[in-house]
């Protein structure tokens, strides 16, 4: 059982412009989420974070928006720049351990 | 090093073979995680190890899979047997503290190709 989803395998958005990534959960004691961004040949790295006392939390040109109601978190990227072209996870803190989606590709085309 | 490291970067193995894979964490790094990707899937979570304690494994899929971490630090996955559903791409992280509240250090990981 996928505890964590996102739906959509890929996203093409032009340079400039806003880029929202999707993850939906289905676990309600979930209480801390993560975003992790992958380029090719190399492990995910850490991108921003948000507990699930808010509903927001913002980091430079990224904002995670979280709906604890729909079981729903957005990962917003503006400006896109083609460097953010990557695979995108979204993860849940189960205990000690995380649980990831199936990961997003964004592609930011100049 | 600064970061996880990983060896080796690919695997290529026969069927029914056993391999090992091994993993460097950051020095200081009390907690080391494995975990795969297969191919159009998530990273599922393998196996935590956290300072001396006994590691939690609940996410081994079956008994061909092991895990030592050694000294604290260097840690090998093996697998025994190999089966074609094996190949994925496993990955090690590694963490200051044991909560995964800390953003996890992740290597660059492990391909293994089982023929």
């Amino acid at each position: 059982d996928q505890q964590v989803k996102q739906n959509s395998p890929s996203l093409s958005v032009q340079e400039g412009r806003i880029s929202i990534l999707n993850c939906d959960y289905t676990n309600s004691m979930f209480d801390y989420f993560l975003w992790y961004k992958k380029y090719p040949a190399e492990g995910p790295t850490f991108l921003i974070s948000i507990s699930s006392i808010k509903d927001k939390n913002e980091d430079g040109r990224f904002t995670v928006f979280l709906n604890k109601s729909a079981k729903h978190l957005s990962l917003h990227i503006v400006p896109s720049q083609p460097g953010d072209s990557a695979v995108y996870f979204c993860a849940a803190s189960d205990g000690n351990k995380l649980v990831f989606g199936a990961g997003t590709i964004l592609r930011v085309k100049s | 090093g600064a970061g996880v490291s990983q060896s080796p970067s690919n695997k290529v193995t026969e069927k029914g073979k056993d391999v090992e894979l091994r993993c460097d964490p950051i020095s200081g790094h009390t907690a080391l995680y494995w975990y795969r990707q297969s191919l159009g899937q998530g990273l599922e979570f393998l196996i935590y190890f956290q300072g001396n304690s006994a590691p939690d494994k609940s996410g081994l899929p079956s008994d061909r899979f092991s895990a030592e971490r050694t000294g604290g630090s260097v840690s090998t996955l093996t697998i025994q047997r190999t089966q074609q559903e094996d190949s994925a791409v496993y990955l090690c992280a590694s963490t200051l503290a044991g909560s995964s509240y800390n953003e996890q250090f992740f290597g660059p990981g492990t391909r293994l190709t089982v023929l």
